[in-house]
């Protein structure tokens, strides 16, 4: 059964980069039926998409993000990462990574999510 | 930017059939997704291309999408389906994926 885990620092410093990995397990991220994604949820909000990742490379982003945010994969870990550039205290959110198929624009399987604080 | 349109909140007494929209322009010619989140969970997918479900969501949910309006049916309420449900789409007029502001589903 596929399973994602997120990890990286619970607290970063306002202007400072982000850095998440997420662990895909019970599955190859090479799945060619795949697209890897990460979405976030600030507290009590809604949820934001923030941009997606084939494991040839291949990404886009949510427009509204894209000049700060960066996803590579790593498919010999059988992982990919976010980083987000200039963190700001409007970027304090739950970031959850996503697992989506290529026959459907739906994320079918999330990870637990990770919550990040920007705080100095 | 393509904009979801929820209800805050819908309260139904257990048993019944709690219905939930998700207004959007023309969102009939959209594929919309459904998900459910418990608090303190990560959201699960409950309804995908419309309706459809993926297996181990009971029979008990149910989507449809025609016009302006998607909704996302929940027949016969238990407690344990209190939650957020959010609708999401690709908006291939800005090349993302889009979600509802998500609507709160209270069982009296």
């Amino acid at each position: 059964q596929l399973q994602l885990q997120e990890s990286g620092p619970g607290l970063v410093k306002p202007s400072e980069t982000l850095s998440l990995t997420c662990t895909v397990s019970g599955g190859s991220i090479r799945s060619s039926r795949s697209y890897w994604d990460w979405i976030r949820q600030p507290p009590g909000k809604g949820l934001e998409w923030i941009g997606s990742i084939y494991y040839s490379g291949s990404t886009y982003y949510n427009p509204s993000l894209k000049s700060r945010v960066a996803i590579s994969v790593d498919t010999s870990k059988n992982q990919f990462s976010l980083n987000v550039h200039s963190m700001a205290a409007a970027d304090t959110a739950m970031y959850y990574c996503a697992r989506r198929s290529m026959d459907t624009a739906a994320f079918h399987i999330w990870g637990q999510g990770t919550m990040v604080t920007v705080s100095s | 930017s393509y904009v979801l349109t929820q209800p805050p909140s819908v309260s139904v007494a257990p048993g019944q059939t709690a219905r939930i929209p998700c207004g959007g322009n023309n969102i009939g010619t959209k594929s919309v997704h459904w998900y459910q989140q418990k608090p303190g969970q990560a959201p699960v997918l409950v309804v995908y291309d419309n309706d459809d479900r993926p297996s181990g969501i009971p029979e008990r949910f149910s989507g449809s999408n025609s016009g302006d309006t998607a909704t996302l049916n929940i027949a016969r309420v238990e407690a344990g389906d209190e939650a957020d449900y959010y609708c999401q789409v690709w908006d291939n007029s800005r090349d993302h994926y889009v979600f509802g502001i998500g609507t709160k589903v209270t069982v009296l």
